[in-house]
């Protein structure tokens, strides 16, 4: 596998559920980043970790929860979530954060 | 703060003809300017970047963009329309201190055959 790899693609979930969003990248790089995308509205970027520490959390709620357990993985678990949480979630990864980012293919979430 | 601006959501041309999407900047001091293209169903990827030196860049697909300071733009061009062309397509700036990447609501292009 090379770059930036999603998983699952795609989700379905109830409101009750708790599910986790997994990013891989195998560039060697230093920075990871959780991006939502939502229709008509600019990527919103959600957090960010370098060298496996959260140096951005966006005011992002509680019902989100980022773990980054070492420099090539990146988890986004989710509980309790709202229906305007439906988005495409990406993942991207850097050199260090002053460098361009590359993004993995995304999470497509729907909450029902 | 700073923000970007895409002008036109919507950009369609014919295949063979000019492709020009717009971005400006806000910005006092000059940006790292990137330009991301998503094609369906897909993440994005980066298609070109200007951080200093010559304020013509080139890109991959034959995009290129040149950075104009004194109009804080950033526009994103290619001679000749392809139809695999059709995508949506980001600007984006890096502020040079905090390196936060701050994005363009995006343009969608289309390609008429």
């Amino acid at each position: 596998e090379t770059g930036v790899t999603q998983t699952p693609r795609h989700l379905v979930m109830g409101m009750t559920n708790k599910k986790s969003l997994k990013c891989e990248q195998h560039l060697g790089h230093n920075a990871m980043y959780w991006y939502k995308q939502s229709a008509k509205k600019p990527l919103e970027l959600m957090f960010v970790y370098s060298l496996e520490e959260r140096v951005e959390n966006n005011s992002v709620p509680s019902r989100f929860s980022p773990e980054c357990p070492n420099s090539s993985h990146l988890f986004l678990h989710l509980h309790t979530l709202q229906p305007e949480d439906s988005a495409l979630y990406l993942c991207a990864s850097s050199r260090d954060r002053s460098y361009e980012q590359y993004f993995g293919p995304g999470t497509r979430l729907t909450v029902t | 703060a700073q923000s970007v601006t895409q002008l036109g959501s919507h950009v369609s041309v014919s295949e063979g003809a000019l492709v020009l999407l717009r971005c400006n900047y806000s910005s006092s001091v000059p940006p790292y300017l990137f330009w991301y293209v998503q094609y369906p169903n897909q993440g994005l990827q980066l298609l070109l970047k200007y951080t200093t030196g010559a304020t013509l860049v080139k890109g991959i697909n034959g995009f290129e963009a040149e950075f104009k300071k004194s109009e804080t733009s950033f526009h994103l061009t290619k001679p000749s329309a392809h139809m695999s062309d059709a995508a949506e397509y980001f600007c984006a700036v890096s502020d040079r201190s905090n390196y936060q990447l701050i994005w363009g609501a995006g343009t969608k292009l289309i390609i008429k055959p």
